[in-house]
């Protein structure tokens, strides 16, 4: 079964909304999660790392104001995509990585996002 | 830095045939590298990774890919392909020793007809 869920599934809203999806490690602790990107037939394009009690770390040319996210326990880091606008509409995914060395990245379903 | 490249945007392949889905990475160090499943709107199942080791690994599904130092390959191959087999398949590398930060490849469309 799961290991990373990931809510909601799908979003549609107006421009301006800003909309909160939740990424969630069911059993066990992840002290980092990581936020992708993807465009409709691409590839996914890694936002941000998610850090449990610190600032995230975000890739170059993503907008941290825009972008906000937050690692509050060890099983939920948030993205909230502030003031949406249809450029924003997109597939985000997280992924966390079980505790341990060389431990691979477990996906949640991702979240389909449309804006208005 | 680290770079995938997938040569193959689709790759269509009748039932039962046989696949090879390419992958070729660059980097200036060691690296993980990874093979993952997309279905429509869901996320990435991990199908294989390479580590360290055997450079032929197996999935539970019949997949399998080899890593090639020498011509920094990671090539994912099923000898006989089913319906169901029909996703989006992605390569991902990591810097050894870090398994966080994936970098993907563009994505390899396997459409699988009957």
């Amino acid at each position: 079964g799961a290991v990373v869920s990931q809510h909601p599934s799908r979003v549609i809203c107006k421009s301006g909304t800003s909309v909160k999806i939740e990424c969630r490690s069911l059993d066990f602790q992840a002290t980092t999660m990581f936020w992708y990107r993807q465009f409709p037939k691409q590839s996914l394009m890694l936002m941000a790392t998610s850090n449990e009690g610190s600032k995230a770390t975000y890739e170059q040319g993503v907008e941290k104001d825009k972008f906000l996210i937050n690692h509050a326990s060890l099983t939920l880091s948030t993205l909230t995509v502030t003031s949406a606008h249809p450029e924003d509409s997109s597939f985000y995914i997280c992924s966390a990585p079980r505790p341990g060395s060389n431990q691979p990245q477990h996906f949640g379903d991702g979240t389909r996002l449309s804006i208005l | 830095a680290q770079s995938v490249t997938q040569l193959d945007s689709q790759v269509p392949v009748f039932e039962e045939a046989p696949v090879e889905l390419r992958c070729n990475y660059s980097s200036s160090v060691s690296v993980y590298l990874f093979w993952y499943v997309q279905y429509p709107n869901q996320g990435l199942q991990l199908l294989l990774k390479y580590l360290s080791g055997s450079t032929l690994v197996k999935s539970i599904n019949g997949f399998e890919a080899e890593f090639n130092k020498s011509q920094t390959s990671f090539h994912l191959r099923k000898p006989s392909v089913h319906i169901s087999d029909t996703a989006e398949y992605f390569c991902a590398v990591s810097v050894s020793g870090n398994t966080g930060k994936l970098i993907f490849g563009q994505g390899t469309t396997l459409q699988v007809k009957p």
